[in-house]
């Protein structure tokens, strides 16, 4: 079994839809992050948290919401979606910050 | 802000030959991690680097931790089809509660 899951792993929305991403694991670890990625961009942090009471923004918070149920669930949410929220995104988990281990994506298209 | 440099964009080898890739910065790093994706799948944490000097293997992988912090290099031996994909390079610096992520160099192989 993977020990970062992601769901759902494609999806296709319309403009104005609210939209939520859903990130699970088994490695125990404390620190959860959620990232989007865009050709010629690379991989942006979009929120992280270090344990179930913190949450924190990355560098484009702006358009999305997370929530962290427990140690082992980490949601992104987007509340209302627009084209340019069309990308990958990619949950990950690290005992530690220095190490991060990737779930296997989502693939968002918003039309 | 820090930033990860990798070049080119795109390498195309013959299998069974070896390949070097660079990851430069301005900045000093103190750890140094590399990953590789495959197509529509999150990165795989393939070599991990914590102390500047140290030299790990992993299978046909070998990184390199730069003796200065910043920079590091992954070489790939007697490559294959299967090592086609993204390769990205990220760091991390002790004040930082983030990873750095390189743009990453797409590898083909050519049978």
């Amino acid at each position: 079994d993977a020990d970062v899951t992601q769901t759902p792993r494609n999806r296709i929305t319309k403009t104005g839809k609210r939209i939520m991403l859903e990130c699970s694991q088994t490695k125990g670890h404390d620190r959860m992050y959620w990232y989007r990625q865009d050709p010629g961009l690379g991989l942006r942090l979009i929120y992280y948290s270090f344990d179930v009471k913190d949450i924190n923004k990355g560098e484009i918070s702006d358009g999305y919401s997370v929530s962290r149920q427990a140690q082992a669930k980490f949601s992104l949410s987007l509340e209302s979606a627009i084209p340019n929220q069309t990308a990958l995104y990619f949950c990950a988990t690290g005992e530690h910050t220095d190490t991060q281990y990737f779930g296997p994506g989502t693939r968002l298209t918003v039309l | 802000g820090q930033q990860l440099n990798q070049s080119p964009q795109s390498m195309f080898i013959q299998e069974g030959e070896d390949v070097s890739m660079n990851c430069t910065s301005s900045s000093i790093f103190n750890t140094w991690l590399w990953y590789k994706q495959d197509p529509g799948e999150g990165p795989v944490l393939l070599i991990a680097l914590y102390k500047a000097g140290e030299l790990t293997s992993n299978g046909r992988l070998t990184a390199q931790f730069g003796i200065t912090r910043k920079d590091s290099f992954l070489n790939i031996s007697a490559s294959i089809p299967s090592d086609v994909g993204i390769y990205f390079c990220a760091g991390h610096a002790r004040a930082n509660s983030k990873l750095t992520f390189g743009k990453g160099i797409t590898l083909s192989v050519r049978p």
